[in-house]
Formats: structure tokens, sequence, C-alpha cells
């Protein structure tokens, strides 16, 4: 079974750093785009960025460009979104997901999410 | 502002049939690019419910349905039910942003 398992809650002060993970099994972790979406409090969805954990590729949306920074370890089949320097703008839900065929393919499994909370 | 425009919200009786817009442009669905259509129930992830413009992932009852023209496409639900309250939401590739585009939502009330 495919699954996406994200790291907990956070709540942090603006200015902390911070780095969620999302843990995918069931599959060839190194064969999928893994990206991440934001979800801003009763809004929409907005994609931030993908990589390709079998060589690291990895694109960023020009909105979040030099804003985060996404990684993956693929010896632990484990993808990351990081920030060094959080804004109280940065409070939201964020969802991992996979891609199996690309850019022009649709998102066929999302992780449960992960809340992020910035506040002083 | 988001690059694919939806309608803030639809509404239908049980029972009855819907439809959601996705308007984009030439550079994402006018440009031949697939859309794909998303599912989020309350307080959950999203869920895939159409791929490939019109395509049924396996589990998705046949009451979905999704079509594609031009610079458009439109999401169908029959036979509404309770249980499809939800947000739902179109996805594309923009070639201009180099990157995938999402619609702004649509929250579906079923009165």
């Amino acid at each position: 079974e495919v699954q996406l398992v994200q790291s907990g809650a956070e709540v942090k002060k603006p200015g902390e750093s911070l780095k969620i993970s999302c843990k995918g099994s069931g599959y060839s972790f190194t064969s999928y785009w893994i990206g991440w979406v934001r979800q801003m409090p009763g809004k929409g969805l907005e994609w931030m960025g993908i990589i390709f954990p079998g060589d690291s590729d990895t694109r960023y949306s020009p909105s979040f460009q030099g804003q985060v920074t996404i990684s993956a370890d693929k010896s632990i089949t484990t993808a990351y979104l990081q920030w060094s320097s959080l804004r109280a703008s940065d409070t939201a839900m964020y969802y991992c997901l996979r891609n199996p065929s690309g850019w022009f393919g649709p998102i066929d499994y999302w992780g449960q999410g992960t809340l992020v909370t910035v506040s002083s | 502002q988001s690059v694919l425009t939806q309608p803030p919200s639809v509404s239908g009786a049980p029972g009855q049939r819907v439809t959601i817009s996705c308007t984009g442009s030439s550079s994402n669905i006018g440009a031949g690019y697939d859309v794909h259509w998303y599912q989020q129930l309350p307080g959950t992830a999203p869920k895939l419910l159409i791929h490939g413009n019109s395509n049924r992932p396996s589990g998705v009852p046949d009451r979905f349905s999704g079509s594609k023209s031009g610079t458009s496409a439109s999401l169908a639900i029959t036979g509404l039910q309770a249980e499809d309250e939800a947000d739902y939401y179109c996805q594309s590739y923009d070639s201009s942003l180099s990157g995938w585009v999402f619609g702004g939502g649509t929250k579906l009330t079923v009165l």
C-alpha cells in the first residue's frame, strides 16, 4: 500500500528554522516525484516545488523559490521541506504528494498534512 | 489570484446535477496540457477525482465526470449526494510558470 506519512504539527516563533518530513512507503521511492503544496487557513492549494529522489532534481514555483528548500534522503525514503527563517505568513497546512508521471500527470497520493503555526 | 479560475461556490439539491468550471489560458489548458480534479473533504487531504481531463481512478463513482474544451475544463457531478459536499480543485501545467497551477477551489454545498 502506498503511503506518505508526514511529521506532526509544529508551533514556532518568527525567525526560527523548521524542517518537516514526508516518509514514503509501499513503492519505489526513487522512481516518483515528491512535491509540496501549501494551504493557508481557509484558502486554496498552492504548488511549492517538487523533487525527484532518484537524482535530487528539484524544481520550485517562482512564488516559493528562495523561500524554502526541498530535499530528499533516499536511504530512508523521506522528503523534506525546510525554512531558515519563518514568518507569520508561513502559517498553513503543508501537504506532500506523489506524482507518478512528471509534469503533465496527476498527483495520485497525498500525505495527511502538517500544520505549521508561526506566532510570537 | 489563481491562474486557473473556478467559481467560489456551487450548490444543488440531492439527486441533482452540478457542474464546476475551470478556466485557464493559452499557456496551460489552452496549450493542451491535461486537467486533473481533486476533492477535498472537510478537514482532510485532497484526493484525486479525475485525471487526464476525463479519466476516473479506480473507486471513484461514475457520477463524477470531466471534460475539456479550448481553454476550459469542467467537472460534472450527477445524482448529488450529501457526501459530495467538499471543496473541488482543478490543476494543470503552465508553460509560462514552468510548473503546476491550481484553481482557487469551489465549495460544493448540498442543500
